[in-house]
């Protein structure tokens, strides 16, 4: 069975700063990553995926995550958050054969100005 | 543009009372989810649906049934709610297919149990 961590419950950045979520994953065969995203009163949207080929997947607004099979790891990047990234963000894992999502608790990434 | 819609935002019911979640697809997606979010526990699938008439349960599914006689829809069913089941529900819709395929979140609806 998988199962994934999202060790920080909330992280508070101020606007313009980097930040990392941080995300670790526990399976016994081969798996999809994804982040999704949830902004208030929404539900979830696919932010990225990893499927196969370079382990560094981008979205269209800035964030990056890097597959890291030894470390078992999908961490959640932006060099430079805006206020506008203030959500819920999930990381998520499903095997390869089927499509059943195991998600992570989440992190609430609160940007202040 | 790819559209899942859920019957109600809001939604307040006596314990007891059996309650009918639905939501609806414009995708023509085979694969079909009801999850519940609680705050520390992410998401949980309850059930989920790979075609019409076809069900399979989740990781919590006691308390729960679905309905599935469309494509298009998916209803969850609470059949005498409790207190334990406030949450809040969210479904979801992909194509068919292997784990690959991105799961399309519908807006949720906040159940209070009273």
């Amino acid at each position: 069975a998988q199962s994934v961590t999202q060790l920080d419950s909330q992280v508070p950045v101020f606007e313009e700063a980097p930040v990392e979520l941080r995300c670790n994953y526990s399976s016994s065969v081969s798996v999809y990553l994804f982040w999704y995203v949830q902004y208030p009163n929404q539900g979830l949207q696919l932010l990225l995926k990893y499927l196969s080929g370079s382990t560094l997947v981008e979205s269209i607004n800035g964030f990056e995550a890097e597959f890291n099979k030894s470390q078992t790891s999908f961490h959640l990047r932006k060099p430079s958050v805006h206020i506008s990234d203030t959500a819920e963000y999930f990381c998520a894992v499903s095997e390869t054969s089927f499509q059943k999502l195991v998600f992570g608790t989440g992190t609430r990434l609160l940007v202040s100005p | 543009d790819v559209k899942v819609t859920q019957s109600s935002r809001y939604l307040v019911k006596r314990t007891g009372e059996k309650v009918f979640l639905e939501c609806v697809q414009d995708m023509d997606h085979e694969n079909m989810f009801w999850y519940r979010q609680d705050p520390g526990l992410g998401l949980r699938l309850i059930y989920f649906s790979y075609d019409v008439k076809m069900k399979e349960k989740g990781d919590i599914p006691e308390g729960y049934s679905v309905s599935r006689e469309k494509k298009e829809r998916f209803s969850l069913i609470l059949e005498s709610a409790s207190t334990n089941q406030t949450s809040m529900y969210l479904c979801a819709s992909s194509l068919a297919g292997g784990g690959q395929e991105t799961q399309y979140f519908g807006p949720g609806t906040r159940l209070l149990v009273l």
